[in-house]
């Protein structure tokens, strides 16, 4: 099955500095790839995501990035606030009909962003 | 729109007892995904349901074991608890469909502590 590697597991920057999370993947059918920003105590939140059909997209301070051929997708985050601190997960999905509706995650990277 | 609604918020359990947790997607969605998320191992998928049918199933023993009703909503039921099945279980709902991914949202989750 698929399997998503995320790194780094945890990243401190300071405040206005940029972020950049790196997620790979195995399983070549993936074609969906959402992330996720869990705050202490809450519930994952989807803050952006990514179809294989698309290299790049961008939402304000967010980006998100995909190479389909070495199968990896990053997370980008500029002009870091304090508020962006949170764990962050990344997934893929599958388009194939066993595994349609799972998402595969990463570990999270807890991100911190100091004042 | 209402968003993804768990039910209860807080559960304690003896070790031994059966569980059952209730989870009501957002209007119109058709899957609902259960996953465990544990600090250690990260959200770990359970079972995905659509229309009624189990599509998708993790690595769990069969003490784990869910359904989907007529109206979307899904239950999860854990049976014989033991101590390591203390997590936070969530669940995500998604409009998916037969060939395609669709952005899945969480529900605040069901805290389960088995003592």
């Amino acid at each position: 099955g698929e399997n998503v590697e995320q790194h780094p597991s945890t990243l401190s920057v300071q405040e206005g500095d940029s972020a950049v999370i790196k997620c790979t993947y195995s399983d070549s059918a993936s074609n969906y790839f959402p992330w996720y920003k869990q705050e202490l105590g809450k519930r994952p939140q989807l803050i952006i995501d990514i179809r294989s059909n698309v290299g790049e997209k961008k939402d304000q301070r967010i980006a998100v990035t995909l190479n389909k051929t070495a199968k990896h997708f990053s997370l980008h985050i500029t002009e870091t606030q304090p508020e962006d601190s949170a764990v962050y997960f990344c997934a893929a999905s599958p388009k194939r009909g066993s595994t349609l509706g799972r998402l595969y995650f990463g570990r999270g990277t807890q991100l911190t962003v100091w004042p | 729109k209402a968003g993804v609604t768990q039910t209860p918020r807080y559960l304690i359990k003896t070790r031994g007892q059966q569980v059952t947790l209730s989870c009501s997607p957002i209007s119109g969605h058709r899957s609902v995904s259960w996953y465990q998320q544990t600090p250690g191992q990260g959200l770990q998928f359970l079972f995905e349901y659509f229309s009624e049918t189990q599509r998708n199933k993790g690595n769990f023993p069969g003490r784990f074991s869910g359904r989907q009703f007529s109206n979307s909503r899904s239950e999860m039921n854990v049976s014989t608890l033991e101590l390591g099945d203390s997590a936070l279980y969530l669940c995500a709902s998604s409009f998916s469909g037969p060939t395609m991914n669709t952005e899945a949202f969480f529900g605040q989750g069901t805290r389960l502590t088995v003592v």
